[in-house]
């Protein structure tokens, strides 16, 4: 139906590897949005798609749009400890400013 | 400029009460969302008013109700407290209505129901 699957649920890395999370939709998507929210925190935002095969790079995050409007992925390079957190994908509704929200990846990194 | 902020910080309530949660957006926006984020879930999705009328429904009882105000801040009513209430609620808000919009989350409120 209306949900956006997130995965993988956890992921653990040592300092300096590398991250991704996917997001996966049924149906095709007017837009994407990610957030990241720390232990403790509130969702903060990072980036939107919205074209087909859309990439947007922010220092050592890359955002991906698939060329199909129905998947996207965050891809961190040599992670750090500030990296910790939930990353969450979310997909806008057409007519209203509703988000719906994937379960998030929740990455943790080892110094 | 100020954040989205919202009160109280934390709440505990028993079940059966009632509780009122506030927002206030940041200064010029005028669409106000709600939503309620248990642990280890993401933020679901509640309630959004702009230009104080309802423009979204979540799927969510008639238990929880929502109200914006003439400067834009917003209340969150939740009647009949159940167990299954107890999360964190966040305000977002945005500069307009539609989803392309950034939305700029509050710190929320915990609220515990026992």
């Amino acid at each position: 139906g209306q949900q956006v699957m997130q995965i993988p649920q956890y992921q653990h890395v040592q300092e300096g590897e590398d991250f991704t999370t996917y997001c996966n939709s049924s149906t095709t998507l007017s837009n994407i949005q990610w957030y990241k929210q720390r232990p403790g925190g509130h969702p903060v935002f990072l980036i939107q798609l919205v074209k087909s095969g859309e990439v947007k790079k922010q220092k050592r995050l890359t955002f991906q749009f698939g060329e199909a409007k129905k998947n996207s992925s965050l891809h961190i390079t040599a992670t750090q400890t500030t990296d910790v957190g939930t990353y969450f994908c979310s997909k806008g509704s057409s007519n209203t400013g509703k988000l719906i929200f994937g379960q998030g990846t929740t990455l943790q990194v080892k110094p | 400029d100020a954040g989205v902020t919202q009160s109280p910080t934390h709440l505990i309530k028993t079940r059966g009460q009632q509780v009122t949660l506030r927002c206030s957006p940041i200064s010029g926006h005028k669409s106000v969302s709600w939503y309620q984020q248990v642990l280890g879930q993401g933020p679901q999705f509640i309630f959004q008013y702009y230009e104080k009328e309802e423009r979204g429904r979540g799927n969510f009882p008639d238990r929880f109700s929502a109200r914006q105000f003439p400067n834009y801040s917003s209340e969150l009513n939740v009647n009949a407290l159940l167990l299954g209430d107890s999360a964190l609620y966040l305000c977002a808000s945005s500069r307009d209505w539609d989803s392309y919009n950034e939305q700029f989350f509050g710190p929320g409120t915990r609220l515990t129901v026992l």
